[in-house]
């Protein structure tokens, strides 16, 4: 029984197309993220959502749109894809608040942008 | 701005080895830390979370250790086997509220 699960897992596109990716976790957490992994592995925060509000806001590029319409899920649409957009994106959720807040992340959606 | 390094980038050991990964944090005020294991071409997998209040956790082979006020963690492997070559995470929780990563150790455990 997954917790936190993205589709897809991969995706392979032409730049200039635009594409959307889900997230959806069955854990009961009220708080939400979308992680950037590049090419070094390295992973940053993009945004993340707060009982359906928008808590962080990275300097990330105005194509990129996440919308949340309930706390158990969060999707991500990509507009006008680039090629430096190609990446893997993660998908995570906890609990708000302090010191017990574990996270939890999906397995990921490798895109491709050719 | 927190800012979270890992030392070593990479690390090669013989199995049967006990070894240790450090993690360094810029900023002390944290809610926890949480070490991760990621395989090649997967997610993360939670290992172990320390809260900000306490100085260590242990699940089994491994042992995770907290010092707040100076900055670090580090994390524990003893007797180390092949299944364990993975790339190690550590990830800070602070005010802001979002998890902030290291750069990873990348580990290989040869046979």
């Amino acid at each position: 029984d997954t917790a936190v699960s993205q589709t897809p897992k991969y995706l392979v596109t032409q730049m200039g197309n635009d594409k959307s990716i889900k997230c959806e976790q069955n854990l009961g957490h009220d708080t939400m993220y979308w992680y950037k992994q590049d090419s070094k592995k390295f992973l940053k925060i993009m945004f993340s959502y707060n009982n359906k509000e928008l808590i962080i806001n990275e300097t990330v590029p105005n194509r990129f749109s996440p919308k949340s319409p309930d706390k158990a899920h969060l999707n991500l649409h990509i507009n006008s894809l680039e090629l430096g957009d190609s990446a893997v994106y993660f998908c995570a959720s906890s609990h708000w608040g302090g010191e017990n807040t574990e996270a939890f992340f999906g397995q990921g959606t490798r895109l491709t942008v050719v | 701005k927190q800012e979270v390094t890992q030392i070593p980038a990479a690390l090669s050991v013989p199995e049967g080895e006990n070894l240790v990964l450090n993690c360094s944090f810029t900023d002390s005020a944290i809610y926890n830390l949480q070490w991760f294991r990621q395989d090649p071409g997967k997610g993360l997998t939670s290992l172990l979370l320390i809260q900000s209040s306490q100085r260590e956790q242990t699940s089994g082979r491994l042992n995770a250790s907290l010092d707040k006020s100076s900055g670090r963690s580090t994390l524990y492997i003893a007797a180390s086997q092949p299944g364990d070559s993975a790339t190690y995470l550590c990830a800070v929780r602070g005010p802001g509220q979002n998890f902030v990563f290291g750069p990873g150790t990348r580990l290989s455990v040869l046979p």
